[in-house]
């Protein structure tokens, strides 16, 4: 079966750095996304990984191993608005996107 | 500026009738587009897969009946809930695959919030 696993939530201070880890479990690879999604919004796309290896983009990085079926979203510099669920997606077979049930991450003061 | 369009953005429809939601891809063509539907505090749950010309593939669990998918352009792919019920009631999310093996140009409408009542 297809299954993608993420913690349920992360608690993390302004201005630090948190990793949200990502493993998963599917039938054809073709990359992994990361998205943020904020309260009664659709996703915004934040990466994408497709070979092994660190993705950075600003703020933030993606870390792909294929071998382990794992990926990373790191963010730095925490802002509040970073606030929100961080979603963790892989395109299968056929180019269906697989959500995984996403991580909420509190940003406090 | 958004690349996908989604519309409506808020229905409210009694319970019985019909509600058809859109999904259109602005600058770009998407023979690949998708439907999502998110209960709240929920991951996204994929619904079904339509391609244009050709009948959507829908997921395992989802009835095909009562979410009618139409893809009849290259920019337009419409969702119809049809018999709604309150259990119904939910964000539904429409993305259009742009290219066919380019990785990061999955592109997500601005959802549609469904109330049945």
């Amino acid at each position: 079966g297809q299954n993608i696993d993420q913690p349920t939530e992360m608690t993390a201070t302004e201005g630090a750095i948190v990793q949200i880890n990502c493993t998963y479990q599917t039938s054809g690879f073709n990359g992994l996304f990361w998205y943020q999604q904020h309260a009664g919004e659709a996703p915004t796309f934040l990466s994408y990984n497709v070979l092994d290896g660190l993705e950075e983009k600003g703020r933030f990085s993606s870390f792909l191993s294929r071998s382990k079926g794992y990926s990373y979203l790191l963010l730095k510099e925490l802002q509040m608005k970073d606030s929100a669920s961080y979603l963790c997606a892989v395109k299968g077979g056929g180019f269906k996107t697989i959500f995984g049930a996403g991580t909420r991450l509190f940003v406090k003061a | 500026g958004a690349v996908v369009s989604q519309h409506p953005s808020r229905v409210i429809c009694k319970s019985g009738t019909s509600v058809k939601i859109e999904c259109r891809s602005l600058d770009f063509q998407a023979t690949t587009m998708f439907w999502y539907r998110q209960f709240p505090k929920q991951s996204l749950m994929l619904m079904a897969t339509s391609n244009e010309g050709s009948k959507a593939t829908y997921e395992q669990g989802v009835e095909k009946d009562k979410f009618l998918i139409n893809h009849a352009s290259l920019t337009l792919s419409t969702l119809t809930v049809t018999s709604a019920h309150p259990e119904d009631s939910s964000f539904y999310i429409c993305s259009a695959l742009r290219g066919q093996t380019s990785g990061n140009t999955i592109y997500f409408g601005e959802g549609s919030w469904l109330t049945v009542v």
